[in-house]
């Protein structure tokens, strides 16, 4: 199974600052349609998690543009400019370039 | 797009449970769809898929216990668990394929 690795596995911000998630892949997540099936997730306390970015960098509708993904292979990056208060909870990385779908460990962003 | 999941409850070790997804605002016959759990405190975890065709791909640790199905006539997702396990102690989330839409969750407990 693809193993996905996201570092740190906590951030500490502040309101306005700009952070970056990584997450490493074991393999390659290009698949042979040409596609890169990477997608970031956010899961605010007590809510199910919700879509902000598929195929690495395309933004989910009525996310804010403060979040943008980049990457390719094995490397991928979630960036926040401007990190505002409900932006707070566990980041996810997901592929489904591969069966069976595997998710990252997560990081959560906190309030320094 | 609204998802619902019913079903959840304390079960015994070994015994079966039977879990519903409820599907509405959407053509449910034409998307594949997840089931992905939580167990308290951790990430996520994914168990099952069943395509619009109903092919069906699992998780390793639930293959040959967990059943994924579906009826398009009713818009209902199903899983069942069977020789359920104090490790599958988890919320239980149904999403729509790409992870755009996800239900609010249903707790499974197992436990004697």
């Amino acid at each position: 199974d693809v193993v996905l690795t996201q570092t740190p596995p906590t951030l500490s911000a502040t309101i306005g600052q700009s952070v970056s998630i990584s997450c490493r892949s074991s393999q390659s997540l290009l698949h042979s349609n040409g596609n890169t099936y990477l997608n970031w997730l956010l899961q605010r306390p007590g809510q199910p998690p919700q879509l902000l970015i598929y195929l690495v960098s395309r933004l989910e509708s009525g996310v804010p543009n403060r979040f943008s993904g980049s990457g390719s292979g094995t490397d991928f990056t979630l960036k926040i400019s401007g990190v505002e208060a409900e932006d707070l909870g566990v980041y996810y990385c997901v592929q489904s370039t591969h069966a069976p779908w595997t998710f990252g460990g997560g990081t959560k962003l906190e309030l320094k | 797009v609204q998802l619902v999941e019913s079903g959840g409850g304390l079960v015994q070790p070994g015994k079966s449970l039977k879990l519903s997804c409820s599907a509405s605002g959407f053509t449910f016959s034409s998307y594949g769809m997840h089931w992905i759990r939580q167990a308290p405190g951790k990430g996520l975890d994914w168990v099952a898929y069943i395509s619009s065709s109903s092919g069906t791909v699992y998780a390793d640790a639930v293959k040959g216990r967990f059943t994924i199905s579906r009826d398009n006539a009713k818009n209902t997702l199903y899983l069942q668990l069977n020789s359920l396990k104090s490790e599958d102690t988890a919320i239980y989330y149904c999403a729509r394929s790409s992870l755009q839409w996800w239900g609010q969750g249903v707790m499974v407990t197992v436990s004697s």
